[in-house]
């Protein structure tokens, strides 16, 4: 079992239209928490690094959320555009203090028109 | 485009075949990594590089032999692949190693690699 687990497993909305994803993780002791967006054909880009005191993060239309207690991180995306069709990871450091980062499966998420 | 560039983008070879993926980072970063995406899981850390010297090595088979000249440079030497090598690599770099939890990785593009 990973011990970075994404849902859904794919998405799909309308233009304009909100939407949530979820990352659960069970890697202790915790650091940071990361989530990319993966556009296809593309290597991963990075949305946001938070830390376990942080539990609300921005970037644009993009917000993450962070519960360190429940080992829970929402990734909110707002006013959906066709160009946010992509993957979105959830990446979080494999024990404290290591350069080996674990990766979720990722979110397909699928943006029409 | 991220500063992190990847050479070639699209691989076949055969099983009997050497061939090397180059990567280039135009950041002054410090650290660089390889890392293997298969289709439906999840991406896997191959090697770390800080300053120049190799501090991660994520149970790799010998087959795959990385190279670091100087910080700018990561090379993967491919030797008698398997078909289920078969993947996109990505290469990875950061200013510091991630060990400092503020870090941010930039990848490049990815070679697209078929084993035959």
């Amino acid at each position: 079992k990973n011990q970075v687990e994404q849902s859904p497993q794919s998405l799909i909305i309308l233009e304009g239209k909100n939407c949530t994803l979820q990352c659960n993780y069970t890697v202790s002791p915790f650091s940071n928490l990361r989530w990319y967006k993966q556009d296809t054909g593309r290597g991963p880009v990075s949305l946001t690094i938070m830390t376990f005191s942080e539990n609300t993060k921005s970037n644009g239309r993009y917000t993450a959320t962070l519960d360190a207690d429940t080992k829970q991180s929402s990734l909110h995306i707002t006013a959906s555009q066709l160009s946010d069709s992509a993957s979105y990871i959830c990446v979080v450091p494999g024990a404290y203090n290591t350069d080996k980062l674990i990766f979720g499966t990722g979110t397909r998420l699928q943006v029409f028109p | 485009e991220t500063g992190v560039t990847q050479t070639p983008r699209h691989l076949v070879m055969g099983m009997t075949n050497k061939k090397s993926l180059k990567c280039e980072q135009h950041l002054g970063h410090n650290a660089m990594y390889w890392y293997k995406q298969s289709a439906k899981k999840p991406l896997e850390l191959m090697f770390v590089y800080n300053f120049k010297e190799q501090t991660e090595n994520n149970s790799v088979p010998s087959r795959f032999s990385p190279e670091c000249p100087n910080s700018s440079h990561l090379f993967l030497h491919l030797h008698t692949l398997q078909p289920e090598d078969s993947a996109l690599y990505l290469c990875a770099s950061s200013q510091e190693p991630l060990a400092n939890a503020g870090e941010t990785q930039y990848f490049g593009p990815g070679t697209r690699l078929l084993v035959l």
